[in-house]
């Protein structure tokens, strides 16, 4: 089945740093979901990606959905504590169920 | 908008019990809902994706005579978990989609059930 990858699995950065991560697949999706999760909460959606191409930003976040189709990136800029948590990235193509990668864990140090 | 609700947030159990979660979308009408289980320091894994009115579809590998599930209403489904055992001790997130093209799916706060 359909497999994603996330890098790096985890980051420790200074606090104000920015920070890349990326997800990456085999195949294609249509569409790409960024979540964090926080330590015993549910994932929250920060950005949803529908078009091969395309740049979102929420806040200090911005995606992109890669022109392949088979990558996605998220930025955050000028980090801060709060930022700690994992990112999940989930792909989906039409007629299937989502499918989400391991994670990225962010830690950020003051 | 786009609020999931699970309850209980947490629950402690003995072997042989079983225990009922249920998920809710708040404030908008989902017809489909997923479960997920996450164990420590790891992705979420489907178990299974909930249509109302209709049959829950299983993922390969999940009982479906464990874990039951049922969609009433749009919004509203609900996990069982039958004769639960400690292996069955895990974080179990639902999660809605909503009603339309979008094909965004806004999770719950998730469930941890200790079975002991």
């Amino acid at each position: 089945g359909q497999q994603l990858n996330q890098s790096p699995q985890s980051m420790f950065i200074q606090e104000g740093e920015d920070v890349s991560m990326n997800c990456t697949s085999s195949s294609i999706f249509n569409t790409w979901l960024w979540y964090k999760q926080d330590p015993g909460e549910g994932p929250v959606l920060l950005i949803a990606l529908y078009k091969a191409g395309e740049l979102t930003s929420n806040g200090r976040l911005t995606a992109q959905f890669g022109i392949t189709r088979k990558d996605s990136f998220l930025n955050i800029s000028a980090s801060i504590p709060s930022d700690v948590g994992i990112y999940f990235c989930a792909g989906h193509l039409n007629g299937q169920n989502f499918v989400f990668g391991p994670g990225t864990r962010l830690s950020v140090l003051p | 908008g786009a609020v999931v609700s699970q309850h209980p947030s947490w629950v402690i159990c003995k072997s042989g019990t079983s225990v009922k979660i249920e998920c809710r979308s708040l404030d908008f009408q989902a017809t489909t809902m997923f479960w997920y289980r996450q164990f420590p320091k790891q992705s979420l894994m489907l178990m299974a994706t909930s249509n109302e009115g209709s049959k829950a579809t299983y993922e390969q590998g999940v009982e479906k005579d464990k874990f039951l599930i049922n969609h009433a209403s749009l919004t509203l489904s609900t996990l069982t978990v039958t004769s639960a055992h400690p292996e069955d001790s895990s974080f179990y997130i639902c999660s809605a989609k909503t009603v339309g093209n979008s094909y965004e799916q806004y999770f719950g706060p998730g469930t941890r059930l200790t079975v002991t």
